[in-house]
């Protein structure tokens, strides 16, 4: 139980392109949801907060307009990487906290197996 | 700020001597920590956890003691395995808030 997904699973864009990168907790409703992102030899670093219905909140640095992140619904979570540079190329990670009930802390989150975006 | 750091960088152990990778910690008010171990080219994912009203929790091969005193945590692995190797990040959860802040990470390497 408590599988996260991530789609695609690399992706490789021009710059100036957008890039959606998909987010789905399987078998689990996720009430959030979190960005990270990681650059090589690198730890995570937190970019976003989101909650279903609500609009993400993004850590001190992020830019929002950026990095467009959507949670359509308690499965589903989206970010968007506009006009994409070569500098956004990283490691894109997300998680999904669990409802109460699952088993772990109810504050336990579940790491999706990461996006791989290289802009050329 | 809050910040969650590793003593070592990197760390080569033995296989099949015991692993123990440290962590410490500055915000006194921290009270959920969790062990996160991420293969090349994968998610994090989830070792053990342990609450600040504890001093130590026992996993499968895995142990993690919390001194409160000094602000620090250890993680330790028992008869270390080649599968072992990975990243290791110790991790500052805030309790209800579900908002992790990762450490720099300890590469754990394994001699056959």
């Amino acid at each position: 139980g408590a599988v996260v997904s991530q789609h695609p699973s690399w992706v490789i864009c021009k710059s100036g392109t957008s890039v959606k990168i998909e987010c789905r907790s399987l078998d689990f409703q996720a009430t959030t949801m979190f960005w990270y992102r990681q650059f090589p030899k690198q730890s995570l670093m937190l970019m976003a907060t989101s909650n279903e219905g609500s609009k993400a909140t993004y850590e001190q640095g992020v830019e929002k307009d950026k990095f467009l992140i959507n949670h359509a619904s308690l499965t589903l979570s989206t970010l968007t990487v506009t006009s994409a540079h070569p500098e956004d190329s990283s490691f894109y990670i997300c998680s999904a906290s669990s409802p109460v009930g699952l088993a772990g802390a109810v504050d336990t989150q579940y790491f999706g197996p990461g996006t791989r975006l290289t802009v050329l | 700020g809050e910040s969650v750091g590793l003593h070592l960088p990197t760390l080569s152990v033995q296989e099949g001597d015991n692993s123990i990778i440290n962590c410490a910690y500055s915000n006194s008010a921290s009270d959920y920590f969790i062990w996160y171990k991420q293969e090349s080219g994968k998610g994090p994912q989830f070792i053990i956890d342990i609450r600040s009203n504890m001093d130590k929790r026992q996993g499968q091969r895995v142990t993690v003691l919390l001194n409160k005193t000094v602000k620090h945590l250890s993680l330790q692995i028992a008869a270390t395995q080649p599968g072992d190797s990975a990243v290791y990040f110790c991790a500052d959860g805030y309790s209800s808030a579900s908002k992790i802040i990762f450490g720099s990470g300890t590469r754990l390497s394994i001699r056959p």
